[in-house]
Order: structure tokens, then C-alpha cells, then sequence
């Protein structure tokens, strides 16, 4: 079975600190996304990375940076956390989007920040 | 943009039931896939739909590609409690490189 594992189910932090979120997948696969989730929005896209050192802007990048330097980890950066950053954190990957591809998320991650 | 909608939004049945929900969209896709969310988790992939038409099952869980390929049907047979939860579509075009999610469903299962 695929596993995407999030470092950290729970975090609390205060704002302006700088915050990392890390999520690794163990099937090999090129892409990986990070998504936000809020009540009322659902599922909105940050960042997502389809090789290493490669990385685009998702619909809602703002506040937010994400670093991939080896192809089984991609990590979200809040570089200075503020308190409309609370949400739940999910991550995904997926393999190059061929015809078959699915989209396998971890636990997800819920920042709270003060 | 391409946006999905589900619906019902929310549904109450009772334990037993049989429970139908859809997802539409504008637009044409090519992949659609259905999760489950329960509270505080990620979501769990539980159907993947790649051909029009194609139907699949997954247990008590049967789900449809729609021919227009604008449509996506999930179907729980005999509910229990542990289907509580939200259910998202998602799609994606051969086009995009990334999927567009529906605002979910939400299930409750009454005893």
C-alpha cells in the first residue's frame, strides 16, 4: 500500500515563527502536492513538485514555500506563521500523470496558530 | 475555472439504507476519484473511474464514470455507522496537471 506520512498530526505555534511542515511517500512517485483545507472552502492547492528541485504555485501559494531536494520528501515552509494560516494540512503524491494516476493523501497536519 | 458540485451536501439515513450521491461538473474529465474523510484524518481514495461509462466496484461501494464524462455517481449499499463521514469527488482532465476537488458530501448514519 502507498503510505504518505506527515511528520506532525498536531502543531501550535505562535505567530511569526517560522513553521515546516514534512511529508514523505514511499511508492516512488514524481509528484506531490500540499493542499489546505478549511470548512466551507474545501480542498485548495498551495504548492506541488513534479521532480526534485522542481516545484509550481498552486491556487493559493501566498505566505507560503516549499522545498523538494530528494524525490521521496517535499516540505511546506510558513515563513512567518500568522493566524489565518490555522487549517488542516494535507499532502498528497501521485505517479506522473499518465492515464491510471491516483492521488494518495497522508493524515494531515492541524496548525494551529496563536 | 473547472469546478465540481456534489450533491446532496449533507444526508441523514438510517442504518441499512441504501445512499446515492453525485458529483457534476461543466467540464469534461478523464479521471475521476472518490474518497472518504473522516473526522481529523486525510482523505482515503476508495474508487478510481478512467473510462467513460466504466462502473467499479469496491465492496458495499459502487461508483460510475458518466458517459457525458461530465458526471460521477457513488452508491452505498446497506449503510453502517462506520460510513459516516465526507466524501469528495475529484477529477482531472488529460490536459491539467493537477486534480479539482468537489465540497464533499457529508453522511450521517442513524442507528
Amino acid at each position: 500500500d502507498v503510505k504518505v506520512t506527515q511528520s506532525s498530526r498536531y502543531l501550535v505555534k505562535r505567530t511569526g515563527e517560522k513553521v515546516f511542515l514534512e511529508c514523505v511517500q514511499d511508492m516512488d512517485h514524481e509528484n506531490m502536492f500540499w493542499y489546505r483545507q478549511d470548512p466551507g472552502l474545501g480542498l485548495r492547492l498551495i504548492y506541488f513538485s513534479y521532480d526534485v528541485k522542481m516545484k509550481e504555485k498552486g491556487d493559493i501559494p501566498e505566505g507560503y514555500s516549499v522545498s523538494r531536494e530528494k524525490k521521496e520528501r517535499f516540505s511546506l515552509i510558513l515563513e512567518s506563521a500568522s493566524t489565518n494560516q490555522t487549517s488542516m494540512y494535507l499532502c498528497a503524491s501521485s505517479r506522473a500523470l499518465l492515464a491510471g494516476e491516483k492521488l494518495f493523501f497522508g493524515s494531515g497536519t492541524q496548525l494551529s496558530v496563536l | 475555472g473547472q469546478q465540481l458540485n456534489q450533491s446532496p451536501q449533507s444526508m441523514f439515513i438510517q442504518e441499512g439504507e441504501d445512499v446515492s450521491m453525485n458529483c457534476t461538473s461543466s467540464s469534461i474529465f478523464n479521471t475521476w476519484l472518490w474518497y472518504k474523510q473522516d473526522p481529523g484524518e486525510g482523505p482515503v481514495l476508495l474508487i478510481a473511474l478512467y473510462k467513460a461509462g466504466e462502473l467499479t466496484s469496491n465492496g458495499r461501494l459502487t461508483a460510475q464514470f458518466g458517459i457525458t464524462r461530465k458526471d460521477s455517481f457513488l452508491n452505498i449499499s446497506a449503510s453502517i455507522p462506520s460510513d459516516v463521514g465526507i466524501y469528495f469527488c475529484a477529477a482531472r482532465d488529460n490536459y491539467g496537471q493537477n486534480f479539482v476537488f468537489g465540497p464533499g458530501t457529508r453522511l450521517s448514519v442513524l442507528p
